[in-house]
C-alpha cells in the first residue's frame, strides 16, 4: 500500500517570500505524484504532477516541484508567495500499473499567506 | 474544458435517511472514484470503480454505502441510512486510461441532522 506523509500542518508566510512545502511518500513500486491545491470551499485542482523524465516539474503560476526518488520526495516550492496562495496543498501518489487505482492523498497543508 | 459535475452542492437529510449523491464523469474517462472530507480534515477514499465494477474500496465504505453506474453517464454514490457522522464533502472524481490525473467534481456538501 502507498502513504503519503505532510509533516506540516499549517504554513504561514509572508507574502513574496518563499515557501517550500513538504512531501514524502512511501510505496513499494513506482508510483506518480501529484500536487492538488484546494481553494477555501471549493474543489480540488490539480498543480503539478510527476510522471517520468526531468524530476523537475513546474505549474504555470510559478510552483515547482522536485521528485526525489531516493529520499521519496515530492516537496513543492515557490519563490515568491502572493495572498491569493492561501490555500490547502495536498501532495498524492497513485501506481503506475493497474493493481491498486486509487489516488492515496496526504493530510494536507495549509499555507496562509500573510500581507 | 471537460470537468466533472457534481449534484446536488449541498443536500441536508435527517439521520437514518437515504442519500443518493450524482457526478457526470468526464466523458471518456474510464475510472471513477468518490473520496470524502469531513470539514477542514484529509482527503479520504471511499471507493473506486472501473469497467462497471466496484475495484477498490476502503474501510469507510461499509455496507451503508453502494455506487452504481445507472446508464453511461451518471456515477452516483447511495447511502443507504445516514448517520451524524457522515457529515462530509463528498467528492466524485474519474480519470483515463492511464491516470495519469484525476479530475475532481466541486463536491457535495452532506449535512446529517
Amino acid at each position: 500500500a502507498q502513504s503519503v506523509t505532510q509533516l506540516d500542518s499549517q504554513v504561514p508566510v509572508f507574502e513574496e517570500a518563499p515557501v517550500e512545502l513538504r512531501c514524502n511518500y512511501s510505496s513499494s513500486v513506482s508510483v506518480y505524484l501529484f500536487w492538488y491545491v484546494q481553494y477555501p470551499n471549493q474543489g480540488l485542482q490539480l498543480l503539478l504532477k510527476y510522471l517520468s523524465g526531468s524530476t523537475l516539474v513546474e505549474s504555470i503560476n510559478g510552483f515547482e516541484a522536485e521528485f526525489n526518488k531516493s529520499q521519496t520526495s515530492f516537496h513543492l516550492r515557490k519563490p515568491s508567495v502572493h495572498i491569493s496562495d492561501t490555500a490547502e496543498y495536498f501532495c498524492a501518489v497513485t501506481r503506475r500499473d493497474n493493481y491498486g487505482q486509487n489516488f492515496v492523498f496526504g493530510p494536507g497543508t495549509r499555507l496562509s499567506v500573510l500581507p | 474544458e471537460p470537468e466533472v459535475t457534481q449534484t446536488p452542492s449541498h443536500q441536508v437529510t435527517q439521520m437514518g435517511q437515504e442519500v443518493i449523491l450524482r457526478c457526470v464523469p468526464i466523458s471518456n474517462h474510464l475510472y471513477f472514484y468518490w473520496y470524502r472530507q469531513i470539514l477542514g480534515q484529509k482527503v479520504e477514499f471511499l471507493v473506486s470503480f472501473y469497467n462497471n465494477e466496484i475495484s477498490e474500496k476502503s474501510e469507510i465504505f461499509d455496507d451503508q454505502f453502494s455506487v452504481e453506474r445507472p446508464d453511461g453517464s451518471n456515477f452516483t454514490l447511495k447511502i443507504r441510512s445516514t448517520k451524524l457522522e457522515d457529515s462530509a464533502m463528498y467528492f466524485c472524481a474519474s480519470s483515463g486510461q492511464e491516470r495519469t490525473e484525476a479530475f475532481f467534481g466541486q463536491g457535495t456538501r452532506l449535512t446529517v441532522v
